[in-house]
């Protein structure tokens, strides 16, 4: 089974600052075909979650470009740019390449 | 566009069957391009998918849960069904259906592109 850590587990960040969390898997996350099945999902308090991020660095429909992903193999980050207020709540990476799993989880806070 | 709704009992004694059910919305379970699956999330913990299954019936399982879990597909209804049997209350949470991609090179279901509001099961006597 692919087991997915996640640093830091706890972020507080200043609104307009950037911020960043780091995903590591426990194997290594690239496909023969060249492509890294890790995902980032966020969970706003109260909400389902949300898919932000595919195959590594793909934003989904109506996510705004502040959100980038990148990295590769066991490695990888999710990077904001510039936080806003509407970007607290739980953050977590998943994998695609075996049997779904997530990581524990980033809570973003405001400071 | 597509929605996905939960239903289902609040309440199951332990050790009898968890049953649920999504709704899909705004599209057909039988579009041949997405698997349907299921996600719970823990009291206060982060998430754990369950399964998933295709509208021909295929289906993947957590290998953690496997034993107790059957996903089942009603095209005529639109609809796709969870089972959870034998229950104690560490199966207590929100659970979650999900619109999910799947990919032909990993052979297996994965981005969660459309999610249900989630509904709350407890288990308890």
């Amino acid at each position: 089974d692919i087991v997915l850590t996640q640093s830091p587990l706890s972020l507080p960040v200043t609104p307009g600052e950037p911020a960043s969390i780091s995903c590591r898997s426990s194997q290594s996350l690239l496909h023969s075909n060249g492509y890294n099945y890790l995902e980032w999902y966020l969970q706003k308090p109260g909400q389902s979650p949300q898919l932000l991020i595919f195959l590594v660095s793909n934003r989904a429909s109506g996510v705004p470009d502040r959100f980038n992903g990148s990295g590769s193999g066991t490695d990888f980050t999710l990077k904001i740019s510039r936080v806003e207020a509407e970007d607290v709540g739980v953050y977590y990476c998943m994998q695609g390449l075996q049997s779904p799993s997530f990581g524990p989880g980033t809570k973003l806070e405001i400071k | 566009q597509v929605q996905v709704q939960e239903s289902g009992p609040g309440l199951v004694r332990p050790s009898e069957t968890l049953s649920l059910t999504c709704t899909v919305s705004g599209g057909s379970i039988s579009s041949g391009s997405h698997y349907w699956g299921w996600i719970r999330q823990p009291p206060g913990k982060g998430l754990e998918w369950i399964g998933s299954i295709f509208y021909t019936g295929n289906s993947y399982h957590n290998p953690s849960l496997k034993s107790r879990v059957t996903v089942s597909v009603d095209t005529s209804k639109n609809q796709f069904s969870l089972r959870l049997k034998s229950v104690t209350a560490a199966d207590t949470g929100i659970y979650y259906c999900a619109r999910m991609g799947y990919d032909i090179w990993t052979a297996n279901p994965n981005t969660m592109d459309v999610w249900g509001q989630g509904t709350t099961v407890t288990v308890s006597s």
